[in-house]
């Protein structure tokens, strides 16, 4: 069965870190590009990083730029999302999803929720 | 940012009826390569986003074919035929031409 099992999320004082990791099963992790969006309380989801199949090359929504790294291990199939001087604003419910181009998001976590 | 807005953001429908969903976007989602990476999602209460439409008109495998997308350049329309009663949730339309990927406010529907 497809999966992708999101954890880490929890609760964190502003200027806090935190560190997500995501789980993928039932399908070839190395063949997708990868992605991290939120969702805050009553908002729309908001795209927040992206990572290529090898991790070379990752992308950030300018509110996380310097602060969030995402990052990859193919061999554990595994995505991360490490998050540092978190701000209340970064309260959210954090997705995975897989991204077979152009923001197509066709697999998507349960999520996990970080509360600053 | 390309910017999308979606009308209307509440839309009570009655149970099988027709329902429409408009999504405007600030520029031209039409890549350089010829293809508009417009996607439409729908997010059920107390579950994650689902993707329904991509590149457009695209329905996902699973999608009833109650469920069209059309549009082109910078207005686009979801259409559901006839409203189910398991159609209830919130809609959402993505732009994935242009970084940062960015989705619209959403829009609510709901039975009346």
């Amino acid at each position: 069965e497809v999966q992708l099992v999101e954890s880490g999320g929890g609760l964190v004082q502003s200027g806090g870190s935190l560190g997500l990791s995501c789980g993928a099963f039932g399908f070839r992790f190395n063949y997708y590009w990868m992605s991290w969006v939120r969702q805050a309380p009553g908002k729309g989801p908001e795209w927040v990083a992206n990572i290529n199949r090898d991790g070379s090359e990752k992308y950030y929504v300018d509110s996380v730029k310097g602060r969030f790294t995402i990052s990859r291990d193919n061999a554990k199939n595994s995505l991360y999302l490490q998050m540092n001087s978190l701000r209340a604003e970064d309260t959210a419910v954090y997705y995975c999803a897989t991204d077979p181009g152009w923001g197509a998001y066709d697999r998507w976590g349960q999520g996990t929720v970080v509360t600053v | 940012d390309i910017v999308m807005t979606q009308s209307p953001l509440f839309l009570p429908v009655t149970l099988g009826q027709p329902a429409s969903i408009s999504c405007r976007s600030s520029q031209s989602l039409v890549h350089t390569n010829g293809n508009t990476y417009l996607h439409w999602f729908q997010q059920r209460p107390g579950q994650s986003p689902r993707r329904l439409i991509y590149k457009v008109s695209n329905r996902d495998s699973g999608v009833p074919d109650r469920f069209s997308g059309s549009g082109s350049g910078t207005e686009f329309t979801l259409e559901i035929s006839r409203v189910e009663a398991e159609d209830i949730g919130v809609y959402y339309c993505m732009q994935g031409t242009l970084r940062p990927h960015t989705f619209g406010q959403g829009t609510k529907l709901d039975i009346k």
